[in-house]
């Protein structure tokens, strides 16, 4: 079983388009994570949501929202895509006060904005 | 600000040398964690090895080990009896004890058969 899991893998869309990436961990944790890796592969956090509350939000455009359902899953919604939004989206989990362990990583969704 | 440099974009090997990655952080804090975390051109990121600050034992993972000095703030990780599988891009992150890793820039290791 894949424990932290992305859906769609790969997303080629036009500009100005609304497509949505979902996630889900069967690991139990209690905290997830969008990060975005650009083109020079540099990893940076967008948000974090500790049981279905948001924890953090770094800075990032209000085209873009997290959604929690539980804290099992946690989606990203993108409106209004832009070219500079193409990028490799991670979702990742962890355990509260077991940060200490790291993240575990799901495989990614590459999108691509054209 | 809390920030991770990784000074060397890319290194590369002979397959069965050893190899060592650099890395060097900022914090004011005194309890942390660091860890190395790989990524093969499958994308995906895997832990390689972790690092508790409080704890002066340099951690080992097989082939994997680090150099941990706290006082200077480095963390590096050293690669035995290299393989080619070993060949990825390697990402240094700190966690500051708070919900998120801080990564640094990464370094592309290549290894040579």
């Amino acid at each position: 079983d894949t424990a932290v899991s992305q859906t769609p893998k790969y997303l080629v869309t036009q500009m100005g388009n609304d497509k949505s990436i979902k996630c889900e961990q069967n690991l139990g944790h209690d905290t997830m994570y969008w990060y975005k890796q650009d083109s020079k592969k540099f990893l940076k956090i967008m948000f974090s949501y500790n049981n279905k509350e948001l924890i953090i939000n770094e800075t990032v455009p209000n085209r873009f929202s997290p959604k929690s359902p539980d804290k099992a899953h946690l989606n990203l919604h993108i409106n209004s895509l832009e070219l500079g939004d193409s990028a490799v989206y991670f979702c990742a989990s962890s355990q509260r006060g077991g940060l200490g362990y790291g993240y575990t990583f799901g495989s990614g969704t590459r999108l691509t904005v054209v | 600000a809390q920030t991770v440099t990784q000074s060397q974009p890319e290194m590369s090997v002979q397959e069965a040398e050893t190899v060592t990655l650099s890395c060097t952080y900022d914090t004011s804090e005194s309890d942390y964690y660091l860890f190395w975390y790989k990524q093969p051109p499958s994308r995906q990121m895997i832990l390689v090895i972790r690092q508790e600050a409080y704890k002066q034992q340099n951690a080992t993972e097989n082939r994997f080990s680090v150099n941990f000095q706290k006082a200077a703030k480095s963390f590096s990780l050293k690669i035995s009896d290299s393989q080619l599988g070993d060949a990825a891009m390697y990402f240094c992150a700190y966690a500051p004890g708070t919900d998120k890793l801080i990564f640094g820039t990464g370094t592309r290791l290549q290894v040579f058969p």
